[in-house]
């Protein structure tokens, strides 16, 4: 069974500063690997996402996030944050030997220091 | 409307109260599905419907009881339920079969069970 982790639950970054969100995966073939951001109060928007080609993606609101195979990794960037980047961050992995379930990591919340 | 939209946003019932959620999705998918969200656990897909039938019931209790009427409604019916089951529940939508299974969600109802 696929699975997905985000090893860190907290991180404190300053404003200005870069921030690099972890994300390992365990899945039996390529992925299609998303990430997602939850504000307070709020659903899940989605901010980029990886199924085939270049591995460094793109993303809304200058995040990127790159693939690495050898690594099982989906990291994402950002390289200098805003105040409004505070939020938590969720990685997922979809299974398309399971009906394309998406399987999330168990987030991690970014905090950010004026 | 646009999006993935919830009602109530907000809820607060007693144990023996039954109450109803509602999401309704303007993007013309047809594919919906619950989700539960508590603090400090990972997100966990409770309910999928595909075309209007139900594909998945991830052993999630009784009295909890999903209903489609279309592929654009979505509701979850909620009766004699826990103070466990005090949480956010997110409703998601998709197109599939598609490239990947790109979810969009609504804001979520914050539940609260006294």
């Amino acid at each position: 069974a696929q699975s997905v982790t985000q090893p860190d639950i907290h991180i404190t970054v300053s404003e200005g500063a870069s921030l690099e969100l972890r994300c390992n995966y365990s899945y039996g073939a390529t992925p299609y690997l998303f990430w997602y951001v939850q504000s307070p109060g709020q659903g899940l928007q989605l901010l980029l996402k990886y199924f085939s080609g270049d591995t460094l993606v793109q993303g809304i609101k200058g995040f990127e996030a790159e693939f690495k195979r050898s690594q099982s990794s989906f990291n994402l960037r950002k390289p200098s944050v805003h105040w409004s980047d505070a939020a938590e961050y969720f990685c997922a992995v979809e299974s398309r030997a399971a009906g394309n379930k998406l399987t999330f990591g168990g987030g991690t919340r970014v905090l950010v220091k004026p | 409307e646009t999006g993935v939209t919830q009602t109530p946003r907000h809820l607060v019932m007693g144990m023996t109260n039954k109450k109803s959620l509602k999401c309704e999705q303007h993007l013309g998918h047809n594919a919906m599905y619950w989700y539960k969200q508590s603090a400090k656990k990972p997100l966990e897909l409770m309910f999928v419907y595909n075309f209007k039938e139900q594909t998945e019931n991830n052993s999630v209790p009784s009295r909890f009881s999903p209903e489609c009427p279309n592929s654009s409604h979505l509701f979850l019916h909620l009766h004699t339920l826990q103070p466990e089951d005090s949480a956010l529940y997110l409703c998601a939508s998709s197109q599939v079969p598609q490239g990947t299974n790109e979810q969009f969600f609504g804001p979520g109802t914050r539940l609260t069970v006294l």
